[in-house]
């Protein structure tokens, strides 16, 4: 009963490291959301992709690309981190794209860049 | 813009007393509106929703929220909070029939025994 998994679940990056965060989900979703959660400011979405082949930019899609692997994986890649992006990421899917759908979440990846 | 907020950052309540969560919201037409809980280290999980009809809506834990169009409100409610209840909840709207969810910025909300 997985759900969406997101690997890994911590990481700790220098300035300029690269990194991808993974994330899968097996309930045939079509859509799939990433959002970045800091302390005071809620969650803000990074990306969206829709359905399988499509993807669109969120509220603070700066610093980060997105790959839509196949209908189950969206990773979320970091080219040349900067400590403004230490925080939780969560990734997050929904059965179709209207927002009458519950999205389900991820347990979050923890990153912190130095 | 759609906008939501929660203008309460952090709310203690005693076991078995009764809770209101607060939560505003700015849309033109009829929002989607949702309250989700986040338990320490774990993701969001979905309280309850609404979408239109009735506007006093159940949820999963005993929850319960009213939409109130006059006052651009969707607060949530509990008669009697258990320890286990002490989470962060997060208000949402969805804007239009695509899209994304709005997030408030969250309430942090403790138990006393």
């Amino acid at each position: 009963n997985a759900g969406v998994t997101q690997t890994p679940k911590f990481q700790v990056l220098k300035t300029g490291q690269s990194m991808t965060l993974q994330c899968a989900q097996d309930m045939n979703h079509n859509s799939m959301y990433w959002y970045r959660q800091d302390p005071g400011m809620g969650l803000r979405l990074i990306y969206y992709s829709a359905s399988e082949g499509t993807t669109d930019k969120g509220e603070v899609p700066n610093g980060y690309n997105v790959s839509r692997l196949n209908k189950r994986e969206f990773s979320l890649r970091l080219e040349s981190a900067a400590p403004s992006q230490t925080s939780v990421y969560f990734c997050a899917s929904r059965r179709g794209q209207l927002n009458t759908g519950e999205l389900f979440f991820g347990e979050g990846s923890r990153l912190t860049v130095l | 813009a759609q906008s939501v907020t929660q203008p309460d950052i952090h709310i203690t309540v005693s076991e078995g007393a009764s809770l209101e969560l607060r939560c505003n919201y700015s849309y033109g037409a009829t929002p989607y509106l949702f309250w989700y809980v986040q338990s320490p280290g774990q993701g969001l999980q979905l309280l309850l929703k609404y979408f239109s009809g009735d506007t006093l809506v159940q949820g999963i834990k005993g929850f319960e929220a009213e939409f109130k169009r006059s006052q651009s409100s969707f607060n949530l409610r509990k008669p009697s909070v258990h320890w286990s209840d002490a989470a962060e909840y997060f208000c949402a709207v969805g804007a239009g029939s695509q899209g994304n969810l709005i997030f408030g910025k969250g309430t942090k909300l403790s138990v006393k025994p």
